[in-house]
Order: structure tokens, then sequence, then C-alpha cells
């Protein structure tokens, strides 16, 4: 079946990188992104990558996809307090014509 | 005022009543989706709507209803509540769910006691 898995938390020092994984079940996959999603709020777009592309860069973040392991990453590079929020990973599902959300990482940032 | 929103913001209701959220956005995306989500869950989705008069099912869309009447609305009724259905519930549209984001609402957090 369909499937988006993430680990729930991730705990950084500020002024690191941060990696944020996630893993996914069907190699038929289009697009997948990255969500952002601060406190009190929905969800926002970071960052999206098509299937065809290895690695996407947009200022202080990288995403990598390995399409092989079915593998995704965020890294934000120089992590911030203002970065602290729930990542959700997401995948669109062409086979079912549908975008599957992962259960999102909680990233905390430490002094 | 522009852009997606969602009333009521929060809402506690009793378990066996009606309740219904509303959801409204101001592009005119052909897309419109209900979320709920939980914790360990993450977003689930209910129901989504693709354009006026269709709608169809999620993941999870057991105990509630949707009707799209116009592009612009999209509630979302729980026709009897159940305790298994607090949760915060966000609404999201979009012009194409494939490459386009998805532009979601601030939500509704509903308690059912």
């Amino acid at each position: 079946g369909e499937d988006v898995e993430q680990s729930l938390f991730l705990s950084v020092r500020e002024g690191d990188s941060s990696v944020i994984n996630c893993t996914y079940t069907d190699s038929s996959s289009t697009y997948l992104y990255w969500y952002k999603q601060e406190p009190g709020a929905g969800l926002q777009l970071l960052t999206y990558i098509f299937s065809n592309m290895d690695m996407k860069q947009d200022q202080r973040l990288t995403v990598l996809l390995n399409k092989k392991d079915k593998h995704l990453s965020l890294r934000i590079a120089d992590t911030q307090t203002g970065d602290s929020a729930i990542y959700f990973c997401a995948v669109w599902y062409s086979s079912a014509s549908k975008i599957i959300f992962g259960s999102g990482t909680r990233l905390s940032i430490r002094p | 005022d522009a852009g997606i929103t969602q009333s009521p913001r929060y809402k506690i209701t009793e378990t066996g009543r009606q309740v219904t959220l509303m959801c409204h956005q101001t592009w005119s995306h052909s897309y419109m989706f209900w979320y709920r989500q939980d914790l360990g869950h993450g977003l689930r989705l209910i129901y989504y709507s693709a354009a006026a008069d269709i709608t169809d099912k999620g993941e999870v869309p057991d105990g509630y209803v949707v009707s799209r009447s116009k592009t612009e609305n999209f509630p979302l009724t729980l026709e009897s509540a159940t305790r298994s259905q607090t949760s915060v519930y966000f609404c999201a549209s979009s012009d194409n769910p494939v490459t386009d984001t998805q532009y979601f609402g601030p939500g509704t957090r509903l308690t059912v006691l």
C-alpha cells in the first residue's frame, strides 16, 4: 500500500545543519514535497522535487532524492530558531492519484 | 479577505451531535481537501473535491459528509460526532494538486466530549 514514513523528532544545535529523512513505498511517485507547519498554523509548501531529479537546492534548503532506495531528505543549512516547526514529507502517488503525507518530524533547535 | 479561511477555529461538542466545519477560499481553485491531523498519524485525507459537485473519499471518510455546491466553499459535516473525531481539521485548496502547492487554512480544533 501507499505509505510515507518519517521519524517524529529531531533536535539540532543552532547554526548546525538539520537533515530530515523520509521514506516512501510507491516507485510510481512523480512529485515529492516538503511542507512546514509552524505552531498553530496550517502547512506551507517549502519545496518540491520531480522524480527525474536527484537534487534541488533553494537557498538554505537542499532536497536529495534517492529513487532506488525510495528515500527523500531535506537539509537545512545554518539552522535558526525560526526553523523550529514540524516538517512534513508528502508524495504524489500516481497509481492512486493522491498525495500522501508522512506523520511529520518535529524539529527543535538547541541554543 | 483573500485566501483560505476556516470556521470556527475552535469547537467543543458532545458525542452524537452534528457539527459542520466551514471552509472558504477566494482563489477559485478547482481542488479542495479536508484533512485531519492527529499525533502520530500526521495528516490524513478525509475527502476531496476536484470541482463543484464532484467529491471523492480519501483515506478516512467514515463518519463524515461533504458537499461542494459552490467552487469557493467546501463544508465538512460530522453527522453524529464521536470522541475519535477529536482532532485538528485542515482544509486546503489547489489549482493542481500535483504541480501546484496546496494552500492550507489555519485549522479547526474540534473536541468531542
